[in-house]
């Protein structure tokens, strides 16, 4: 079946900008995680849904970040007035069940640009 | 102090060599733990995943656990230059923590 979809692959915006992050899951999968990873780094947990509600979001760095999945399936991650610092590559997961038990499957990711 | 803690690297083996890779972890309540691999550039894909003590293996790759120590490991034995790459460790707790990995070079 098909994998995690992350739209776009890449994204390149001018500072101060607001841009959306889009994650289409596995079908099925009740779990989405948000992730940022920088260079020579691992994943940088943001956010877990589970179902419709953001079960943690104590990976969120400030209030400029935002993420939402109103019907249990896509996500979309909203930045606000970005800044440099928030270039990196945003990568979105599913996995089964959640709760930490079920490995996740990962998007190729997107790949934000702040100029 | 970090929740997950792996040592960056490089670490560079011969061919043919076994490759000790590990992680070490804060939260003992942690009840399932993962390794990933990354080849740069791309996405991280999931190796194995052990949630009991002791070891698991699966083909090459031999996971060990040892919750009392609070450490987890990935032996990849015959290491060729295809397993080159990053190696992730995550604990699965209601989110799921990755460490910083570690880069490995299997040299022909």
């Amino acid at each position: 079946g098909a994998g995690v979809s992350q739209t776009p692959s890449n994204k390149v915006t001018e500072k101060g900008k607001y841009v959306e992050l889009r994650c289409d899951p596995i079908s099925g999968h009740t779990a989405l995680y948000w992730y940022r990873q920088s260079l020579g780094q691992g994943p940088e947990f943001l956010i877990y849904f589970q179902g419709t509600g953001a079960a943690d979001d104590s990976g969120l760095p400030n209030d400029r970040f935002f993420a939402v999945r109103p019907e249990g399936s896509v996500s979309t991650l909203k930045i606000q007035r970005t800044e440099r610092g928030d270039s990196a590559v945003y990568l979105c997961a599913s996995s089964r069940n959640g709760g930490g038990g079920s490995p996740l499957h990962f998007g190729n990711g997107t790949r934000l640009t702040v100029t | 102090q970090k929740e997950v803690e792996q040592n960056s690297g490089p670490l560079s083996v011969p061919e043919g060599a076994i490759a000790s890779l590990n992680c070490t972890y804060s939260d003992r309540g942690s009840q399932s733990f993962f390794w990933y691999r990354q080849y740069s550039g791309k996405s991280p894909e999931l190796i194995m995943f052990i949630y009991s003590n002791g070891d698991k293996e699966d083909g090459r790759f031999t996971a060990q656990l040892n919750k009392a120590s609070q450490y987890v490991s990935l032996l990849i034995r015959d290491s060729q230059p295809s397993d080159s790459a990053t190696y992730l460790c995550a604990l699965g707790n209601n989110d799921m923590r990755f460490g910083a990995g570690t880069r490995l070079t299997v040299k022909p």
